[in-house]
């Protein structure tokens, strides 16, 4: 079975800074993807940014990027710019490769997430 | 296009008392998932199904059971209620023909509360 670990239950920023936020994965799969999730206030689960992990290169998403180091098996995400806006909730999760098995299809697997605190 | 769409929003039950929350998605996908998410922690799977009819247990399946009768429709139920299982629920869904790698849509959960 896949893990995920956060290791920072909280971080913080002033506001305009750059914050890299940690995940680190376990796995014996090789074809795989990667998601960080926002979760404000209200609940909502909001994709930030994914990740193939056949692709070497790194994702970005406007203020949002990932640098994905697949031996290490360590997808970090980095907020640019942070605005008052980013303060949430982030999840990192981990979904199957598509060939993994028809059952198997779609399933995420979550860290414990890390509360981002953006300080103006 | 309403997506996934979960009801109630809010709900407190007696510890003992048993209950369905509804999920429902309008996008035709085969695969439905139900997760709780406990306190300052991530999302855990309860069950998944991968067509009308055909369902499996995820990671916490006890306490718990479901149904899927429909495409659209995969609801959640819980029987004899306990503290351990205030949370909040989300339904999520995706669907096979899409592009890969597309999240899943997530509904915008059920905060339930056993007392």
């Amino acid at each position: 079975a896949q893990t995920v670990t956060q290791s920072q239950p909280e971080m913080s920023v002033q506001e305009a800074e750059t914050v890299t936020l940690s995940c680190t994965y376990d796995t014996s799969e090789s074809d795989y993807y990667l998601f960080w999730y926002k979760q404000p206030p209200s609940r909502q689960m909001i994709l930030v940014i994914r990740q193939e992990a056949y692709k070497q290169q790194n994702a970005t998403e406007n203020r949002f990027s990932v640098n994905f180091q697949k031996a290490a098996k360590s997808f970090s995400l980095k907020i640019s710019d942070s605005q008052l806006g980013d303060a949430a909730m982030y999840f990192c999760a981990y979904r199957s490769g598509d060939n993994a098995g028809g059952t198997s299809y779609g399933k995420l697997t979550f860290g414990q997430g890390t509360i981002l605190t953006v300080h103006p | 296009n309403a997506g996934v769409t979960q009801t109630p929003k809010f709900r407190i039950l007696k510890i003992g008392q048993s209950m369905t929350l509804q999920c429902t998605q309008d996008m035709n996908h085969n695969y439905m998932y139900w997760y709780r998410q406990d306190p300052g922690m991530g999302l855990k799977l309860i069950y998944y199904s991968v067509g009308a009819g055909i369902t499996d247990k995820g990671e916490v399946p006890n306490g718990y059971n479901v149904s899927r009768s429909t495409t659209e429709d995969f609801p959640l139920r819980l029987e004899l209620a306990a503290p351990s299982q205030t949370s909040v629920y989300f339904c999520a869904s995706i669907g096979f023909f899409e592009t890969a790698p597309q999240p899943q849509h997530f509904g915008d959960g059920t905060r339930l509360s056993i007392l």
